[in-house]
């Protein structure tokens, strides 16, 4: 069975200093992907990032880095130079190769502080 | 990216009456479209794999008879909540997947439905 674990239900973070959301993960599947998705007090959910497990390179979009640890099954998100609106819901899922879906974990409420 | 539209946005319906909620994918063919349904401040909980042309998939603990889905083309998938009671409110949010061999996966926008 595929879990997806993040451990931090609120975080806080200073404007413009970088903070990292922690994600880890459990499956039997050799193939997978971990998404990261933003979700704003709108409830529309947001892609930032993918990671293949495959993948030899840390993914990295804009201000957003995935720290992919395979060994640990983490994969954590790494937000630089945080923006007010960086404030909402994140949620790392995961794909394996049970059809396609993707399986959410609890998700992280980041608040960035003025 | 790609875009996924939902109809309603929000619905508010009496208890008893049955709602049906559209998922479209508007720039790209999906043969998999996905349902979640989310609880306030929880996360996503998968509810079923609608493939097109072919029954739905459900999860485990997700009733078929009550939330039926029909995805009748590569561009549609309904989710019909039946006999629809307040503890059915809940945030719907459908997502679909690009062909295979791409690996992002859009959502739509999500349908809040409150049941009186």
């Amino acid at each position: 069975a595929q879990k997806i674990t993040q451990t931090q239900p609120g975080m806080f973070v200073q404007e413009k200093e970088a903070v990292t959301l922690d994600c880890t993960y459990d499956t039997s599947d050799p193939s997978y992907g971990l998404f990261w998705y933003k979700q704003p007090s709108s409830g529309e959910m947001i892609f930032l990032i993918y990671q293949g497990s495959y993948d030899q390179q840390n993914a990295t979009e804009g201000r957003y880095s995935l720290n992919f640890q395979k060994a640990r099954k983490s994969a954590n998100l790494v937000i630089s130079a945080s923006q007010l609106g960086d404030s909402a819901m994140y949620f790392c899922a995961m794909r394996g190769n049970q059809g396609g879906k993707l399986i959410f974990g609890q998700g992280t409420e980041l608040s960035v502080k003025p | 990216g790609a875009v996924v539209s939902q109809h309603p946005s929000w619905v508010i319906c009496k208890s008893g009456t049955s709602v049906k909620i559209e998922c479209r994918s508007l720039d790209f063919q999906a043969t998999t479209m996905f349902w979640y349904r989310q609880f306030p401040k929880q996360s996503l909980m998968l509810m079923a794999t609608s493939n097109e042309g072919s029954k739905a998939t459900y999860e485990q603990g997700v009733e078929k008879d009550k939330f039926l889905i029909n995805h009748a083309s590569l561009t549609l998938s309904t989710l019909t909540v039946t006999s629809a009671h307040p503890e059915d409110s809940s945030f719907y949010i459908c997502s679909a997947r690009l062909s295979s061999g791409r690996n992002e996966q859009f959502f739509g926008p999500g349908t809040r439905l409150t049941v009186l």
